[in-house]
């Protein structure tokens, strides 16, 4: 695709749900990755995926988050049993490939928790 | 661990002179550091980067950033500010490899007609 792509854009949950957070990277890019960003601050890091492998889940703030990328493309964020403070922009990116390069970002889901 | 500082929240300057948008860096190894720019409504969008050779960078729309490993800054620069420029700006800095990026608070800049 032209770009990264999220969906939904907009989310509103009850306390106590599960939601699912979908990306879908620009095509061929090998790496992506999850970022959380509270109202007034910067990105901050999830997560990240090498084709489909998770390289790192350091910034999963606890187990109630987790990532898929089964077929090194689209990606999942899954946030179980939310609670009011999951409230937040969740932001996906891509890149062509590993290591220092340009990330491509998404235009987010903002997810409220209600 | 790798961090980063954007001591300024907010910077205002008039159109026409020039800007800066500070940043500071605390990584082991060598860094990666980064600027994005994030208009509103909108998603971040890359500028520029440092991974090694010059310590002058440029990047889109006339900006440019410094390296200077002495002081671990990396400070973000255009000669003069265009009304547009007005944004939220991000400083961000990744380890040796690459992989995990870490993002500063973000800058406010205004620029002001």
């Amino acid at each position: 695709g032209a770009g990264v792509s999220q969906s939904p854009r907009y989310k509103v949950t009850k306390r106590g749900q599960d939601v699912a957070l979908r990306c879908d990277p620009i095509s061929g890019h090998v790496s992506l990755y999850w970022y959380r960003q509270a109202l007034g601050q910067g990105p901050e890091f999830l997560t990240y995926f090498n084709y489909e492998a998770q390289q790192d889940k350091s910034g999963l703030p606890n187990d109630r988050f987790s990532a898929e990328r089964p077929e090194g493309s689209i990606s999942t964020l899954t946030i179980q049993r939310t609670e009011q403070r999951d409230s937040a922009m969740y932001r996906c990116a891509s890149s062509s490939y590993t290591g220092a390069v340009t990330q491509y970002f998404g235009p987010g889901t903002r997810l409220l928790v209600l | 661990a790798q961090s980063v500082a954007q001591p300024e929240d907010q910077v205002n300057v008039a159109e026409g002179n020039p800007l800066t948008v500070k940043c500071t860096y605390s990584v082991s190894g060598n860094p990666y550091l980064f600027w994005y720019v994030q208009y509103p409504n909108r998603g971040l969008q890359f500028l520029l980067k440092y991974i090694t050779g010059d310590n002058l960078v440029k990047g889109s729309y006339g900006f440019e950033a410094e390296f200077n490993k002495s002081q671990t800054s990396f400070h973000l620069k255009k000669p003069s500010a265009l009304v547009s420029d007005s944004a939220l700006y991000f400083c961000a800095v990744s380890d040796t490899g690459g992989f995990k990026t870490i993002f500063g608070a973000g800058t406010r800049l205004f620029v002001k007609a």
